[in-house]
């Protein structure tokens, strides 16, 4: 069974880094076709997509906040960390880590799993 | 890139049907889309893709045989057939663009679905 579980601080000041964890467990992020994205939700808005990490570590990023964002992995920790600089309170919504997953059915990657989001408040 | 367009809310009494609709911007209707029901308090999980053919793939685990879909130009539907409490739900679309360093993924605004 799948699993995925964000965690990070609640609050956080404006021009501060924020970076957040996505625990995971009954998948391994050295298997080959697989990966884990963060999306976010500002409270009341659509969902934004943000970062993915491949199990081969190839990355991909939001073209509108490519230069603030980082995402890694520790395939020895089941983890995925995604790092956003310069917060603002515009960031402030519920990000979630999901599981990227190829259907070989269908012949093609999608988000089949999510983790239930933490909320991140962006405020001096 | 695609923009995903979807009605804020809709509502369906218990038993009846109901058909979400998520509509690609113009230059985009060969584009394929996943459907996500995200209940509330909980993250979004994966319904089924669609394109103009139908269904693309296979559903998500768990998703009842009520829940099919269509496409059809430059929408793509997403019906619920005798719906039930467990359905009152907010309902997002969403489709993958372009690769490499160009790719990106967009979500519709998504659609409150509510349960009479």
């Amino acid at each position: 069974q799948i699993t995925l579980k964000e965690s990070g601080p609640t609050l956080v000041k404006p021009t501060q880094t924020l970076t957040l964890t996505c625990t995971f467990s009954g998948f391994s992020l050295s298997s080959s076709g697989v990966g884990v994205g963060w999306i976010r939700q500002p409270p009341g808005k659509a969902l934004e997509w943000l970062a993915l990490i491949y199990w081969d570590d190839d990355k991909r990023y939001s073209p509108s906040l490519r230069s603030r964002l980082t995402i890694t992995k520790d395939t020895s920790k089941d983890q995925v960390v995604l790092t956003m600089s310069n917060m603002d309170p515009v960031d402030t919504a519920t990000y979630y880590c999901a599981h990227y997953q190829w259907q070989v059915l269908g012949g093609y990657w999608y988000f089949d799993l999510w983790g239930r989001g933490t909320l991140v408040t962006v405020s001096s | 890139q695609p923009v995903l367009t979807q009605t804020p809310s809709a509502s369906a009494s218990l038993g009846a049907s109901v058909t979400l609709t998520c509509t690609l911007s113009s230059d985009y209707s060969d584009y394929k889309v996943d459907w996500y029901q995200q209940r509330p308090g909980k993250g979004p999980r994966f319904v089924m893709r669609v394109g103009t053919g139908g269904i693309v793939g296979s559903k998500g685990d768990g998703v009842p045989d009520r829940f099919s879909v269509l496409g059809s130009g430059l929408n793509r539907y997403l019906t619920i057939k005798n719906i039930q409490e467990e359905d009152e739900s907010d309902y997002h679309c969403g489709a993958d663009h372009g690769g490499g360093s160009n790719f990106l993924v967009v979500f519709g605004g998504g659609t409150k679905l509510t349960v009479l």
